[in-house]
């Protein structure tokens, strides 16, 4: 079955850069139409899309967000990066990675790992 | 980017009720490409419905998805305790893809 786990830092200081890992199993990230995509959410806030990568290295990013944010895959380790530069206290969220298949939403999701972002 | 708007916030009902949440785009949404999800405290967002109507793997019929263009709705026709959380919609017609700021369903 399809699972997916994110990991990193907990706290991270005021313009610092994160980096999230997500690691995940059940499928590959060379198969056509598959992607992994990242979504935040600051506590007691709505979802955030963040950014996308697709099997065959296309990327795409919020706009909002494009110039701080990175996405890369390790096909053969199985996962997927996150890099966001210049974090800031309203980056504190739960950062979550989750499978794209075919169409561009997301029906696996990490369990989500909370980033707080505090001098 | 296309603006989701979610109402109401909040939805007061009883266990056995219906639902009746609503999803408005500021624009069109392509090929009515819109799904709707759940989320429980401390859990993470579970699919429940795509492309507008087609309900996901292991769903509840239940769960009725329905809507084009613009409007969309999500109808839960007889609420189970487990149905009380919190209900996002999000467009994937257009990139940026967008979430809306969701309903919370609360038991009354």
């Amino acid at each position: 079955q399809i699972t997916l786990k994110e990991s990193g830092p907990t706290l991270v200081k005021p313009t610092q850069t994160l980096t999230l890992t997500c690691s995940f199993s059940g499928f590959s990230l060379t198969t056509t139409g598959v992607g992994v995509g990242w979504i935040r959410q600051p506590p007691g806030k709505a979802l955030e899309w963040l950014a996308l990568i697709y099997w065959d290295d296309d990327k795409r990013y919020s706009p909002s967000l494009k110039n701080r944010l990175t996405i890369t895959k390790d096909t053969s380790k199985n996962q997927v990066v996150l890099t966001m530069t210049n974090m800031d206290p309203v980056d504190t969220a739960t950062y979550y990675c989750a499978h794209r298949a075919d169409y561009n939403f997301f029906d696996y999701w990490g369990q989500g790992t909370l980033v707080t972002v505090s001098s | 980017e296309i603006v989701l708007t979610q109402s109401p916030g909040t939805l007061s009902l009883s266990p056995g009720e219906r639902a009746t949440l609503s999803c408005r785009a500021s624009q069109r949404v392509s090929s009515n490409y819109l799904v709707w999800y759940q989320q429980k405290p401390g859990q993470a967002p579970r699919l429940l419905i795509y492309g507008a109507s087609s309900r996901a793997t292991g769903i509840p019929d239940r769960f009725i998805g329905s809507g084009s263009g613009t409007d969309f709705t999500l109808t839960i026709s007889r609420l189970e305790p487990e149905d009380f959380a919190v209900y996002y919609c999000q467009q994937y017609g257009s990139s940026p893809w967008t979430f809306g700021q969701g309903t919370k369903v609360e038991i009354k």
